[in-house]
Formats: C-alpha cells, structure tokens, sequence
C-alpha cells in the first residue's frame, strides 16, 4: 500500500459544485502539503500544515481551503469550483526531526477536471 | 524569496547520448536542492538531494547533480540516456531551514529516441 494516499484518483465535475481531495499518510511524518500541477508551469504550493493546529496559505490559495483533521489527514476543499481550477493535485509529506532535509513524499495524485 | 529556474521545457537526445538537465536557483541563504522524476502517470519520485557536504551527489538511475554555488546552479546529468529515462524532471529548492516548503521550477520533459 502507498504511504501517501490520495482520494479520488480522478473527478469530473462542474461548474459550482463543492469537491473535496482527501490525502492521508502513513509516513507517520508532521508535515503535510497540497501542490497543483498545470503543463508547463511545473508544480504550485497551494496550502501546507506544519502540525495539526498550523495551516498555512501557498502561493495559489485563492478560492480553495484546506482541513486537518488528524496529523495523518489533509484535505483539500474547491467551495465552488471553476473550470480554471481542472489541473493534477498533489499531497505530499516531509518529515520535520533528526536529519530533516526538506525532502518530499508524493501521493500518486488526483486529476480534477471541472467542466 | 526563492526561485528555480529550469532552461529548456523540452530536451531530446538520443539513447546512449549525454543527458544535460539545467537549473538554477536564487535563495538568500544556503539552499537544499532537489531533483523529482515523473513518469506518465506517476507521482513524483526523488532523483537526488543536495543538502550539505559533497558537492557532486550521485542519485538513482545512473544520475548525477552538482551544486555550484558560483553558479548558482544544480544541474542534471547522466553518461548515457536510456529509453526508460523518458520522463519530466523537477528541479526544487527549499531554504534548507525547518519551516519551508519547496519551490518548484516548471520542468523538463526528457524524450529520448533509439
């Protein structure tokens, strides 16, 4: 079994519509992020958290949310989505303790499309 | 703030030719830098890391970075492209500070023809 957990693995929707992407990690790791992917602009940090009580904004939160609800569970929430939010999202973990190195474990991603 | 810059959205050689990936970066202080590989359809996979210590580190796959501070640059290579190299490659940088999260350049995409 993966260690990073991304579901659904694919989602069509529509225009409006709530979505929710759930991560969940078994890496036992404190940190955890979501990330967009867009061809040819490489990967975005949308929000990350640090520990359970700490959500921070990345540089594309506007119109997404994020909840912690454990230190293994992140998810990502599009209140109201729109077309130009159809993109490949990724969870990842790092690990903060002894030879902390910033390296990041990726999910195996969740393709949105948003008609 | 940091930044990474990838040169080239799309590098093609030939199998057995020499794989040259570029990347630079601008941190304020001493950077970690990284190296993703994503294969279709595929999360992204750790190539290589360069945090402290040896300049040129050594990764899976035959891959190969060195950190030229002088340079300001990380790039990537391998002796000899393999068919099974194809892939898109990630540059990162973090600020090598607990407390950050990484900064990705836009990618390269490998294609390699026999």
């Amino acid at each position: 079994d993966a260690d990073v957990t991304q579901t659904p693995r694919n989602r069509i929707t529509k225009t409006g519509k709530r979505i929710m992407l759930e991560c969940s990690q078994t890496k036992g790791h404190d940190r955890m992020y979501w990330y967009r992917q867009d061809p040819g602009l490489g990967l975005r940090l949308i929000y990350y958290s640090f520990d359970v009580k700490d959500i921070n904004k990345g540089e594309i939160s506007d119109g997404y949310s994020v909840s912690r609800q454990a230190q293994a569970k992140f998810s990502l929430s599009l209140e109201s989505a729109i077309p130009n939010q159809t993109a490949l999202y990724f969870c990842a973990t790092s690990d903060l303790g002894q030879g902390y190195t910033g390296e990041l474990f990726f999910g195996e991603g969740s393709r949105l499309t948003v008609l | 703030a940091q930044s990474v810059t990838q040169l080239g959205s799309h590098v093609s050689v030939s199998e057995g030719a020499l794989v040259l990936l570029r990347c630079n970066y601008s941190s304020s202080v001493p950077p970690y830098l990284f190296w993703y590989v994503q294969y279709p359809n595929q999360g992204l996979q750790l190539l290589l890391k360069y945090t402290t210590g040896a300049t040129l580190v050594k990764g899976i796959n035959g891959f190969e970075a060195e950190f030229k501070k002088s340079e300001t640059s990380f790039h990537l290579t391998k002796p000899s492209a393999h068919m099974s190299d194809a892939a898109e490659y990630f540059c990162a940088v973090t600020k090598g500070q607990a407390g950050t999260a990484l900064i990705f350049g836009k990618g390269t995409t490998l294609s390699v023809s026999s």
